[in-house]
C-alpha cells in the first residue's frame, strides 16, 4: 500500500511570495490533515478534511493561508504572500476517518524556508 | 483545552539499555486516545503505539511498551533493548475520541540518542 505523497519536498522562496503544496493520501483515506511544524516543536494542525469538506481549520491563518481537497483526494495547501515566520515543515497526513482506526499516516513533509 | 508536555527535550541511552519517555496530558475528557510517535532524522512520522483511554492493559507493541495512569493523566514510553534506529524524535499525542474530528494534539517531542 502506497504511503502519503508531498511534494515538492524542499521550497526556499522570499518573503512576500506565495507557494503551493501538493499532498496525495493513502488510498480510500477519507480525512486529510495538513500540519505546520515549527523546528524545536511539535506538529500543530492547520486544517482538517473530511472528504472534500473542511472540519475544523481554527488554526490556519486564514489572511495568508488556503488549503483545498480535490474532488474529496488530493488537497493542496498555498501560503500567499509567504513570511518569515511560515518557515517550518508541513506535513500532510491521512486516516481512514473511522473512530476505530484513526490512526493517522504522515507523509515526508515539505521543508519551507522563507528568506 | 487540552494539553500535551513532554518534560524531556533530549534523553540518551546505550545500546541494549531500556529507557523511558515521559508525558502527561491534560483533559476533562473520558474518552480519548493516545499515541507516541516516532519521526527519525528523514522526517516522516511513523506510529510507534496507541492508547484507548477506556482499556486498562498497558499497550504493548514488542520492544515498546506504554505505561497508562489514567487518574495521573501520564502516558510513558519504555523502550527495551534500544537499538540505533531507535535514535528519533518522539512525540506524544493526545485525540479526543468525543470530538468527531480526530484531532490531534501533538507534545513538543522528545529527542532520543541511541549511543553505541
Amino acid at each position: 500500500e502506497a504511503g502519503v505523497a508531498q511534494s515538492p519536498r524542499y521550497k526556499i522562496i522570499e518573503k512576500r511570495q506565495s507557494v503551493a503544496f501538493w499532498c496525495n493520501p493513502i488510498s480510500g483515506h477519507a480525512t486529510l490533515y495538513w500540519y505546520q511544524q515549527i523546528l524545536g516543536q511539535g506538529p500543530k494542525l492547520l486544517i482538517q478534511f473530511q472528504n472534500n469538506g473542511v472540519v475544523d481549520d481554527s488554526q490556519l491563518p486564514k489572511d495568508r493561508f488556503s488549503a483545498e481537497r480535490l474532488k474529496g483526494v488530493d488537497s493542496t495547501l498555498k501560503i500567499q504572500p509567504a513570511k518569515l515566520e511560515d518557515s517550518a515543515v508541513y506535513l500532510c497526513a491521512s486516516s481512514s476517518g473511522a473512530a476505530s482506526t484513526d490512526t493517522q499516516y504522515f507523509g515526508p513533509g515539505t521543508r519551507l524556508t522563507v528568506l | 483545552a487540552q494539553t500535551v508536555t513532554q518534560s524531556q527535550p533530549e534523553m540518551s541511552v546505550q545500546e541494549a539499555e531500556t529507557v523511558t519517555l515521559s508525558c502527561t496530558y491534560d483533559t476533562s475528557e473520558n474518552n480519548y486516545y493516545l499515541f507516541w510517535y516516532k519521526q527519525p532524522p528523514s522526517r516522516q512520522m511513523i506510529l510507534v503505539i496507541r492508547q484507548e483511554a477506556y482499556k486498562q492493559q498497558n499497550a504493548t507493541e514488542n520492544r515498546f511498551s506504554v505505561n497508562f495512569q489514567k487518574a495521573a493523566k501520564s502516558f510513558s514510553l519504555k523502550i527495551s533493548d534500544s537499538q540505533l534506529g531507535d535514535t528519533a524524535m518522539y512525540f506524544c499525542a493526545f485525540m479526543n475520541g468525543y470530538s468527531g474530528t480526530y484531532k490531534y494534539i501533538f507534545g513538543t517531542g522528545t529527542r532520543l540518542k541511541v549511543l553505541a
